[in-house]
């Protein structure tokens, strides 16, 4: 079964530390796809990053960065220079294509506090 | 705006009651789901549509119905609500895999339900 693990519950940093916020995934699918998701105070889930499994190419995106490693079955996300806008729930998750649907198993989510 | 849109927003009722959310993407996406979030900010899978045809269905009790009239609709009926179906209902969108790369699910805001 699929499984996804965000160890770390809630992080707490001060504005402008660099963070990284840890997502392991379990499967036995060759071909699966990681998201990483943002839900700010407001709830709703925002789309960051999607990642194909044969795709291993690390990628940043302005103080976003992501960093995937097959070998450790790890999807890792970076904040630099955290701003207090930053403070949400992020979520990883791990998808397996069915029947064209993709079934997202999300992890238990990471609290991020970013103190001014 | 291209979004998806899901209504209503929040939905208070008393045990017993029947009630319906409604879920609409105008991102020409050709499959639809429904996510439910407890209390800990869990998320899980419960149905999915392609085109109107059923592809997953969760675990889920027969009290919970999903309508979908067309591809751009994914509504869910909730028949004698109960104490623990409190909690966020989230109906997203995807494009179905191998049409594009792009298969990321985007989410409506959330319907927080309440049932007292």
């Amino acid at each position: 079964a699929q499984k996804v693990t965000q160890a770390q519950t809630e992080i707490s940093v001060v504005e402008k530390e660099d963070v990284t916020l840890d997502c392991v995934y379990e499967t036995r699918d060759t071909t699966y796809y990681l998201f990483w998701y943002k839900q700010p105070p407001s709830g709703e889930l925002v789309f960051l990053i999607r990642r194909n499994s044969f795709d291993e190419q690390n990628e940043i995106s302005g103080r976003y960065s992501w960093n995937f490693q097959k070998s450790t079955s790890s999807f890792n996300f970076t904040i630099t220079a955290s701003q207090v806008v930053d403070s949400a729930v992020y979520f990883c998750a791990l998808s397996e294509p069915l029947r064209g649907a993709q079934k997202l198993v999300f992890g238990q989510g990471t609290r991020l506090t970013i103190n001014p | 705006d291209t979004a998806v849109s899901q209504t209503p927003k929040y939905l208070v009722t008393q045990m017993g009651n029947d009630k319906s959310i409604k879920c609409e993407q105008n991102l020409g996406h050709d499959t639809m789901y429904w996510y439910k979030q407890d209390s800990k900010k869990f998320l899980k899978i419960m149905f999915s549509y392609n085109n109107k045809e059923l592809i997953i269905n969760e675990t889920v009790p027969n009290r919970f119905s999903p309508k979908s009239p067309d591809k751009a609709h994914l509504n869910l009926h909730i028949n004698s609500l109960e104490l623990g179906d409190s909690a966020v209902y989230f109906c997203a969108s995807s494009l179905r895999t191998g049409v594009s790369n792009r298969i990321e699910a985007f989410f409506g805001q959330g319907t927080r339900l309440t049932v007292v």
